[in-house]
């Protein structure tokens, strides 16, 4: 069995920062694609991007290019997302998913990491 | 992108009645659609995947429907466990995936 643990909350000024780890255990971690999702406080899921640790590959939603970086530490089976220039609206629940098989759809969720962006 | 668009917004359902939850894409997912359960301050938890396939562990009454560009997410008899926010998601054409902006199933 897959689990997927994130690290905590955090509180940001506009501007900052914010960098979002998910570790995961059971599994292969390389193989399969890992992806962030986020949810707005009240609102739906939104994709964000996703790799593939074994080949180092990203992809990334066009809405974040540019301020998102997703990395992955096959050594800790560790994934990490960062997202700069933080403004009010992206405060929200960050979530990690991982599938079970190549299709990208998610068995496995992380517990949620809340990111609020306030001065 | 694909959008996906889920209706209705909000469906009111008496315990043990069935309700059906529609999906429509865009553009054809062909059968790449999963649809997932979310309850309050909880993770989105798979239910549906390949349009029709359950996942592991999710009871038979809920069912999935659809190919294409139309999509159907049927919960027979409904529990008190079952009333929640249901989404569907397209992995047919990414980047992006894609999710529908939810149905919230209430207690009616």
């Amino acid at each position: 069995q897959v689990h997927l643990v994130q690290s905590g909350a955090e509180v940001k000024k506009p501007g900052s920062s914010v960098k979002v780890s998910c570790k995961a255990s059971g599994g292969t971690f390389s193989n399969h694609a890992i992806s962030w999702v986020r949810q707005a406080p009240g609102q739906g899921l939104e994709w964000m991007g996703g790799i593939i640790p074994i080949f180092d590959t990203t992809d990334y939603a066009q809405k974040f290019q540019g301020r998102i970086t997703i990395t992955a530490d096959e050594s800790t089976s560790t994934a990490y997302m960062e997202l700069s220039s933080l403004r009010s609206e992206d405060t929200a629940v960050y979530f990690c998913a991982r599938p079970s098989s190549l299709d990208v759809y998610f068995d496995y969720w992380g517990q949620g990491t809340l990111v609020t962006v306030s001065s | 992108e694909i959008v996906m668009t889920q209706s209705p917004a909000t469906l009111s359902v008496s315990p043990g009645a069935r309700a059906t939850l529609s999906c429509r894409a865009s553009q054809s997912v062909n059968r790449n659609l999963a649809w997932y359960q979310q309850k309050p301050g909880q993770a989105p938890r798979l239910l549906i995947y390949g349009a029709s396939t359950r996942a592991t562990g999710i009871p038979a009454r809920f069912s999935g429907s659809g190919s294409g560009t139309e999509f159907t997410l049927t919960i027979s008899s409904l529990q008190s466990e079952d009333f929640a926010v249901y989404y569907c998601q397209q992995y047919n054409n990414w980047p992006p995936l894609t999710f529908g902006g939810g149905t919230k199933v209430e207690i009616k």
